[in-house]
């Protein structure tokens, strides 16, 4: 059973337009919410976290939670071509202690 | 702004020889991780270590591996005899506190075992 899912895309959409990800996963008990940017061949950078449900922004992104619906996404606002990379989706739960648990990205390719 | 280093950036090394990867943490962090990501896969949870000791190890952290504080700064993280199947992306990260606290990631070690 996978732990965080996410659509592997490519995700496709014209700059200048909402870009939206959405992650889901499977423990109940999870507290935090990541999303990472990662460029190719470079680290994962930390671009929101969200702990509550409802809605966390942060200049071009908006990061919302619904524990309810076990589901977090990021909005990015405003794509531009430097967007164009992948999105991790990343959770801790107490079950897993101080580990982040990673889903698999998702591409997003912002054309110009 | 404070960043998470490691070298080396590029590590070739023989089966069965031992490598170290170095990190240095940000500086008022006591929370240290290691990563892993193999070419292509999920970014995969190594070890977590706090006040000098491992606080959780994953699966695929077995014997071979092992990690050590030496000195006030360096994180390290050691494979005995390594195997091709290690061959990955290092990611260290460190966080101030624990759990849901944000991990911020240096820039990895790309590990190529021939």
């Amino acid at each position: 059973q996978k732990e965080v899912e996410q659509n592997s895309g490519p995700l496709s959409v014209p700059e200048g337009a909402i870009a939206s990800l959405n992650c889901t996963y499977s423990d109940r008990g999870s507290q935090s919410f990541f999303w990472y940017r990662q460029y190719s061949g470079k680290s994962p950078e930390l671009i929101m976290f969200i702990y509550s449900n409802g809605d966390k922004e942060d200049g071009r992104f908006t990061a919302q939670l619904n524990k309810a619906s076990q589901y977090v996404s990021l909005l990015i606002r405003d794509s531009q071509p430097s967007d164009s990379a992948t999105y991790l989706c990343a959770v801790n739960t107490i079950l897993y202690g101080n580990k982040l648990v990673f889903g698999a990205g998702t591409i997003l390719r912002v054309k110009s | 702004e404070p960043e998470v280093t490691q070298t080396p950036s590029h590590q070739v090394t023989q089966m069965g020889q031992e490598v170290i990867l170095r990190c240095v943490p940000i500086s008022n962090h006591l929370y240290f991780y290691w990563y892993r990501q193999i070419l292509g896969q999920k970014v995969e949870f190594l070890v977590s270590f706090y006040n000098n000791e491992i606080s959780e190890k994953s699966e695929i952290f077995d014997d071979q591996f092992s990690v050590e504080r030496p000195d006030g700064s360096n994180f390290t993280l050691k494979i005995r005899s390594t195997k091709l199947e290690d061959s990955a992306m290092y990611f260290c990260a460190s966080s101030v506190g624990q759990g849901g606290n944000e991990q911020f990631f240096g820039p990895g070690t790309r590990l190529t075992v021939l």
